[in-house]
């Protein structure tokens, strides 16, 4: 049963441009949502994360919109550059964070 | 501060054959998780250990197995292998894992074992 689902699959954004990808989930016990970047021949390197008692949390370009009601979260990357250019996964996890839920990723890539 | 150390980096098996994967954690860390990552599934959750205890268990079959040593470093084995094991295996460690949010799990480069 996949409990997270990640969209869309891939992704094309000019550089400059405003990077979204977005993520819904069915467990309500989630507790705990991570987004991990991946860049070919690396394992995942978390991004940012937050907890369903925060409706938003901004690190630098990134930010993490959360909405509970509706069961979903998104990550929007502002002046997305080339170098953002990987694969990233939301994730989900209650009580262990190591036990992670994985959406099945999307393919970033910005253009020049 | 070296990062998490996965060996090999890369294997290839038959068959019906067994596979030991090694994972070095972040030293202080005492949690070490294993994912198995496909491009059909995904990343998939294996098991997690904890002061050398199994204390989270993904779905997959008793074929994969795994241990934690009292120096927190792990590995992991897959007995009777299956082309479908075909995979890149990832660790992660974390501080003590437990509570959700709490500690970062950081990722090793994995072992990308293929198996004919």
């Amino acid at each position: 049963q996949q409990q997270v689902k990640q969209s869309p699959q891939s992704l094309i954004v000019q550089k400059g441009g405003i990077s979204i990808i977005n993520c819904a989930y069915e467990n309500t016990a989630f507790d705990y949502f991570p987004w991990y970047q991946q860049f070919p021949g690396k394992g995942p390197a978390l991004l940012i994360a937050i907890r369903p008692d925060v409706s938003e949390k901004k690190e630098g370009r990134f930010t993490i919109s959360f909405n509970k009601s509706a069961k979903q979260f998104s990550l929007h990357i502002m002046d997305s550059q080339p170098g953002d250019s990987a694969t990233y996964f939301c994730a989900a996890s209650w009580g262990a964070a190591s036990k992670l839920t994985f959406g099945t990723g999307t393919r970033l890539q910005v253009t020049l | 501060k070296a990062g998490v150390t996965q060996t090999p980096r890369y294997l290839i098996k038959t068959r019906g054959q067994q596979v030991t994967l090694s994972c070095s954690p972040i030293s202080g860390h005492r949690s070490v998780s294993w994912y198995q990552q496909t491009p059909g599934q995904g990343l998939q959750f294996l098991f997690e250990y904890f002061s050398e205890t199994q204390r989270n268990k993904g779905n997959f079959p008793g074929r994969f197995s795994g241990r934690q040593f009292s120096n927190s470093r792990s590995e992991m084995n897959v007995s009777t292998l299956e082309l479908g094991d075909s995979a890149l295996y990832l660790c992660a460690s974390s501080l003590s894992g437990g509570s959700a949010g709490a500690n970062v799990l950081t990722f090793g480069a994995g072992s990308r074992l293929t198996v004919l």
